[in-house]
């Protein structure tokens, strides 16, 4: 049972243009979701959060939007640079820190 | 400062041998994840500790594995008999807040492959 879902395991993008990485889930108990970034060989890194009180967070180029009723939530990079290609997850917590996370997206953002 | 760090990086292990996998959290964060992330896959949950406290091992996936923090700072996550479907990554993340709240910070994890 994947209570946390990313449908599209890659993205390509061009440098300049928006990345737009898609998350479904299921369990209207989350209480606060994050994207992490994630490097070969490295620990996923935290990106941006947003609690599910909120329909929007912003950090620079990067934003966060949540749709309860439609339980979706998409990371928007803008503009997109080279150094953006990662792998990104979306992952929901139940409390107390326990996170659920998607399988991942690929994205690569070409020169 | 120093983040998370974990030993070894790699592990080779036979089939039927014990492992023990390291966190060294970062300096006086109260909370404590493992996480087993399998190839292609998302991390899964592990195990949680508050301090020396452990208050969440629902993730863990049968009773060979077992995990320790004894001192409230360092973790230990043991396999014990391993089988070839315990060959994964083995994250460590640890937060500044009590009841697991705040911003996990990961380790780069333990690479464990079973033959």
């Amino acid at each position: 049972d994947q209570q946390v879902k990313q449908n599209s395991p890659s993205l390509s993008v061009q440098e300049g243009r928006i990345s737009i990485l898609n998350c479904d889930y299921t369990n209207s108990m989350f209480d606060y979701f994050l994207w992490y970034k994630k490097y070969p060989a490295e620990g996923p890194t935290f990106l941006i959060s947003i609690s599910s009180i909120k329909d929007k967070n912003e950090d620079g180029r990067f934003t966060v939007f949540l749709n309860k009723s439609a339980k979706h939530l998409s990371l928007h990079i803008v503009p997109s640079q080279p150094g953006d290609s990662a792998v990104y997850f979306c992952a929901a917590s139940l409390g107390r820190g326990k996170l659920i996370f998607g399988q991942g997206t690929t994205l690569q953002v070409k020169p | 400062g120093a983040g998370v760090s974990q030993s070894p990086r790699y592990k080779v292990a036979k089939r039927g041998q014990d492992v023990a996998l390291r966190c060294d959290p970062i300096s006086g964060h109260v909370s404590l994840f493992w996480y087993q992330q399998a190839l292609g896959q998302g991390p899964e949950f592990l195990t949680y500790f508050q301090n020396e406290a452990q208050l969440d091992k629902s993730g863990l996936p049968s009773d060979r594995f077992f995990a320790e923090r004894p001192e409230g700072s360092v973790s230990t996550l043991k396999i014990q008999r391993t089988q070839q479907e315990d060959s994964a990554v083995y994250l460590c993340a640890s937060s500044s807040l009590r009841d697991g709240a705040g911003t996990q910070y990961f380790g780069p994890g333990t690479r464990l492959l079973v033959l």
